[in-house]
Parts: structure tokens; sequence; C-alpha cells
């Protein structure tokens, strides 16, 4: 069981160059986050979804996009990448009825943009 | 949701108990306090919960005050381990809103032999 795997674990981007990063969970989780932790501070959340074909702005949206076209998988596109998105994004899911409120995070992303 | 207040670090003596405290003075009814933790570059790990009783689990106990408006959480016997970041969180749990937390600075625990 793999739980919640993100897509790629690295990446380095020069400024204005786009690209996705891949966050699948196979725990037929309802509700999906990305969010994004810079060096000593706590996560803050981009964007969500609350189901498949939904999604939401978090605290920090501006600068990315999302999709959820399957349940299982959830999206987070960065169009034109600026040298403040360095950052290691991570992606949680959660189920929709239990509300223990527990997350369940991936190992995240490590993107570095020059 | 509540903002929550916890100190920026804390040192512990490996096998003795750990007390994490936080301050949620503005905490509503209806609102939950979650304990995360993150370990040096991982993603953070759910701990525990509870909303105005006492809580325990394999991982901690969460002790929460009469009055809510703070609480602690309790690792028995802390190992080398268990040096990490720990987040309380609080929030009030609504259907069909999503889980979505909001995290704060947290604690950094270090856990010295």
């Amino acid at each position: 069981n793999a739980g919640v795997t993100q897509t790629p674990k690295f990446r380095v981007l020069k400024t204005g160059q786009s690209m996705t990063l891949l966050c699948a969970q196979d725990m037929n989780h309802e509700y999906m986050y990305w969010y994004r932790q810079d060096p000593g501070m706590g996560l803050r959340l981009i964007h969500y979804s609350v189901g498949e074909g939904t999604t939401a702005k978090g605290e920090v949206p501006d600068g990315y996009n999302v999709s959820r076209l399957k349940k299982q998988n959830f999206l987070l596109g960065l169009e034109s990448a600026a040298p403040s998105q360095t950052s290691v994004y991570f992606c949680a899911s959660s189920y929709q009825t239990d509300y223990t409120g527990e997350l369940f995070f991936g190992e995240g992303s490590r993107l570095t943009v020059l | 949701d509540a903002k929550t207040t916890q100190p920026p670090s804390m040192d512990c003596a490996e096998g003795r108990a750990a007390n994490l405290p936080c301050n949620h003075s503005t905490i509503s009814g209806n609102e939950y306090v979650y304990w995360y933790r993150q370990i040096h570059s991982q993603g953070p790990q759910y701990i525990i919960h509870g909303l105005k009783n006492n809580e325990t689990n394999e991982m901690a106990s969460l002790i929460i005050t009469e009055d809510r408006k703070s609480s602690t959480l309790i690792l028995p016997h802390a190992t080398l381990r268990d040096t990490a970041v720990y987040y309380c969180i609080v929030r009030a749990r609504v259907y069909n809103q999503g889980g979505k937390l909001i995290f704060g600075q947290g604690t950094e625990l270090s856990v010295k032999p």
C-alpha cells in the first residue's frame, strides 16, 4: 500500500519554465491538498480539493493552478515559475466521512527555481 | 480557526516524558485540537486530536485544560526518533469543507541522549 506518492521528488527549473507536480493516493480518499514549506516555516496551504472535479484556493494560491480529473490524482501546476516558488511541496489526502482530521502526507517534492 | 502559540524549541532527555505546551486562548466551542509532527524533511505525521476530554493513543497523550484555552502533548518516554517539529493546530470540523489544516511554526523538540 503506497499511500500518497509525489512525483517528481526533485526538480530544478529556470525562471519562466512550467511544470506539473503529480500527487497520487491509493486510499480512495475524497479530499486532497497541496502545501508548500519554506525554510524555517510551517506548511502553507496552496489549493485543495473536496472531490473529483472540484478545487478551491488555500492560503497562498497565486502562481499555481490545480486539477482533480481523477479521484486518485491531484496535479499542481506552475505556468511560469519564479524564484519565490522555490520550496518543498507536500501533497496530502484525507477521508470525507471520517472526521478525525487525519491527513496523510507524501514525502515531498523539492523544487528549485533559478 | 483559532490561532495557536507554541514555544519555538524544547529539549528533552531520552527516556523522560516530553511535555509540549500549546496555547489556544481564542478557541471556539466547536474547534478541535490536533497535533502533528514533522521529522526532518519528511511529510507531517498525525499524532492525536481531542475536543475537551483527555485523549491517549499508542503514540501520545493529549491533556486539554478545562477552559480549553491550552493543551499539552505528552510523549511518555521520548526516544531519539521523537526529535521533530511538533505542530499544534486548532480547527473546526465542518462537513464537506475539507480537512484542511493551518500550520503554525511549531515546536522543535530535541531529544538528547
